[in-house]
């Protein structure tokens, strides 16, 4: 079955320094990797996608993630933090239905607070 | 263009009572998907439907039920509400299923917040 785990809870940063939000994942057969961004009050906001090709992705607003397929990770990074990507960050994973649909299995989450 | 809209944004309901929950998916999409997403926890998958047919069920009981429209919109349909039955529940779209465009991208609405008293 597939699943991905999300470690931290809560990452504290300041703003501008580099922040990174930690993602291991297991899946049978290829890995489609995704990471959504989830403001108070707001739906799930698509940031980036892993499906096939270089390890490196990147996204909206300067976020990128590295795909690592030792180390089962798919870890959210950004060089420099803004105090307004204070959210709640989910790292999720596409399962592939034997109808041709599709579900996306996500992470428990973890909530970013950058700090001025 | 706009979005994924779903309505209402707001519910209360009793235990007992039924509720049906709108969702409009993006102009061209013809995959509609639903979640429930119980505070401090990540969005669990309930159904997905692609041109008007049933593709994915999650582990949620037959309380719940969905349809799609020939127009792609659809509902959410959950009757005896419990009270743990209160949560966030998202619609998302997409152009294709991803078992035909693997790499297609689901786009999520703002959600409807429901609470059971």
């Amino acid at each position: 079955a597939q699943s991905v785990a999300q470690p931290e809870d809560q990452v504290n940063v300041a703003e501008g320094n580099p922040l990174t939000v930690k993602c291991t994942y297991s899946v049978s057969g290829n890995p489609y990797l995704f990471w959504y961004v989830q403001y108070p009050n707001r739906g799930l906001q698509f940031l980036l996608k892993y499906i096939t090709g270089d390890n490196l992705v990147k996204g909206s607003y300067g976020f990128e993630a590295e795909f690592n397929k030792s180390q089962t990770s798919f870890h959210l990074k950004k060089p420099s933090a803004l105090v307004s990507d204070s959210a709640l960050y989910f790292c999720a994973v596409r399962d592939i239905l034997d109808t041709g649909g599709f579900k996306t299995i996500f992470g428990a989450g973890t909530r970013l607070f950058v700090k001025a | 263009d706009a979005g994924v809209t779903q309505s209402p944004t707001h519910l209360i309901k009793t235990r007992g009572q039924h509720v049906t929950l709108r969702c409009s998916p993006i102009s061209g999409h013809k995959s509609v998907s639903w979640y429930q997403q119980v505070l401090g926890q990540g969005p669990q998958f309930i159904f997905q439907y692609y041109e008007k047919e049933e593709r994915g069920r999650g582990n949620f009981p037959d309380r719940f039920s969905a349809r799609q429209f020939p127009n792609y919109s659809s509902e959410l349909n959950v009757n005896a509400l419990l009270l743990g039955d209160s949560a966030l529940y998202l619609c998302a779209s997409s152009l294709a299923l991803a078992g035909v465009v693997v790499e297609e991208t689901q786009y999520f609405g703002p959600g409807t917040r429901l609470l059971v008293l």
